[in-house]
């Protein structure tokens, strides 16, 4: 079946430690996006790629890294440096926007439930 | 840039009876719309959206919505709500461009519907 996953679903992490979410998509589509959910505050985005090897920095990009060396791949590393990661972490995928009229549906992974420690 | 808000944090709602979702958005320029549903420790499923067109709306689940530009709002309705809707709910806006990048989601509304 096409879709997204994300893994691991619980992650947990000590303090000083960089970890790696993984985000992979099936559905042949060329933009994917990675949004931080924190309770009552709905959804940030943190970075954006519209196609293999670019990507560019969200709202909230502080931080987190990202890369995007292949199509179905875009995986989130949390640095360090973000001084409060705890929250819940959803990438989403959608068709190429940039040749689009108008802005297409983002479909979304099952999430990944950082907690530190 | 455009912003949405969403009204009401939670809503209570006995099974069988109507429920209506509020949201309001603003942007100086033209607007698309989505609702999107969340269920607990799952991402986000889309339930509707508004791009051009009839400004009534209907989606998955039984679920409608009105695009309003008078009142810059998306409400969100169902005549009839199940148990199986309780879940969170999520107002989000994008502006007249092709690209994704620039989505704003509100706050989300939680629905707890009660037998």
């Amino acid at each position: 079946d096409g879709g997204i996953t994300q893994s691991p679903k619980y992650l947990f992490r000590k303090e000083g430690q960089n970890v790696t979410l993984s985000c992979e998509q099936n559905l042949n589509h060329d933009a994917m996006y990675w949004y931080r959910q924190d309770p009552g505050q709905g959804l940030r985005l943190i970075y954006y790629s519209q196609i293999v090897n670019d990507f560019q920095k969200g709202d909230i990009a502080e931080g987190y890294s990202v890369s995007r060396e292949k199509k179905e791949s875009f995986p989130l590393t949390v640095t360090s440096a973000q001084k409060n990661p705890t929250a819940f972490y959803l990438c989403a995928s959608s068709i190429d926007q940039i040749t689009g009229v108008s802005p297409d549906t983002q479909y979304f992974g099952p999430g990944t439930r950082l907690t530190v420690l | 840039a455009q912003s949405v808000t969403q009204l009401d944090s939670q809503v209570p709602v006995f099974e069988e009876a109507p429920v209506e979702l509020r949201c309001n958005y603003s942007s100086s320029v033209s607007v698309y719309l989505f609702w999107y549903v969340q269920y607990p420790n799952q991402g986000l499923q889309l339930l509707l959206k508004y791009l051009s067109g009839s400004t009534l709306v209907k989606g998955i689940n039984g679920f409608e919505a009105e695009f309003n530009k008078s009142q810059t709002s998306f409400h969100l309705r169902k005549p009839s709500v199940h148990i199986s809707d309780t879940a969170e709910y999520f107002c989000a806006v994008s502006v007249g461009s092709s690209n994704n990048n620039d989505m704003r989601f509100g706050a989300g509304t939680r629905l707890t519907v009660k037998p």
